[in-house]
């Protein structure tokens, strides 16, 4: 069974640092590219960032670009992404998930991220 | 970027009923690269259709899809209980990837 378990969330000041990281199991990890994706509070969902399955490649979206890092140790099997110079808009559930051909195949139940002074 | 256009924003509806999902890409998505997701309410979401119309392991035979080029459709053709939902559909084929912005099916 595919699990993905996302942890690092909380309360960070604007202009703050977070590195948040996802254990994945029940899956070859290193076979796989993967994905974050955020969910402002009542907001639908925005891809921010995927990383292919070596990590020799990595996308970002403008909104994050410049401010985050998304990286990968396959022998642990986990996920992470280094955020930084956050901001109140930064405020999110955070999902990473584990991609399937480009579509988020199975996710993690999130990790929140509250951006405030 | 691609934009991503869902309608309707909600839909009230029965169960039983048969429920179809619209969503319009502002451009072109080649491959058939369109999936749908459904999250509930405090749950992440969950992969239902991938490649416009292929279903994801463990979906139920009701949940379909279909469409090409920049109309894509999401049907359910008897809508269960825990069907009640908010359905987001993504396009895979160009970056960023980008979702709609979501279709609630809420109880009539």
């Amino acid at each position: 069974e595919v699990q993905l378990v996302e942890s690092g969330g909380g309360l960070v000041q604007p202009g703050g640092s977070l590195r948040l990281s996802c254990s994945a199991s029940g899956f070859t990890f290193s076979d796989y590219s993967m994905h974050w994706v955020r969910q402002a509070p009542g907001k639908g969902l925005e891809f921010i960032s995927s990383i292919n399955n070596d990590g020799s490649s990595t996308y970002y979206a403008d909104s994050v670009k410049g401010r985050s890092t998304i990286s990968r140790e396959n022998s642990k099997n986990n996920l992470y992404l280094q955020m930084s110079s956050l901001r109140v808009e930064d405020m999110a559930v955070y999902y990473c998930a584990k991609s399937g051909g480009g579509y988020s195949e199975y996710w993690g139940q999130g990790t929140l991220v509250t951006v405030s002074s | 970027e691609i934009v991503m256009t869902q309608s309707p924003a909600t839909l009230s509806v029965s169960p039983g009923e048969r429920v179809t999902l619209s969503c319009r890409a502002s451009q072109s998505v080649s491959s058939y690269k369109l999936a749908w997701y459904q999250q509930k309410p405090g749950q992440a979401p969950r992969l239902l259709i991938y490649g416009a119309s292929t279903r994801a392991t463990g979906i139920p035979a009701r949940f379909s899809g279909s469409g090409s080029g920049t109309d894509f459709t999401l049907t359910i053709s008897s809508l269960q209980s825990e069907d009640f939902a908010v359905y987001y559909c993504q396009q895979y084929n160009n970056w960023p990837r980008t979702f709609g912005q979501g279709t609630k099916v809420e109880m009539k």
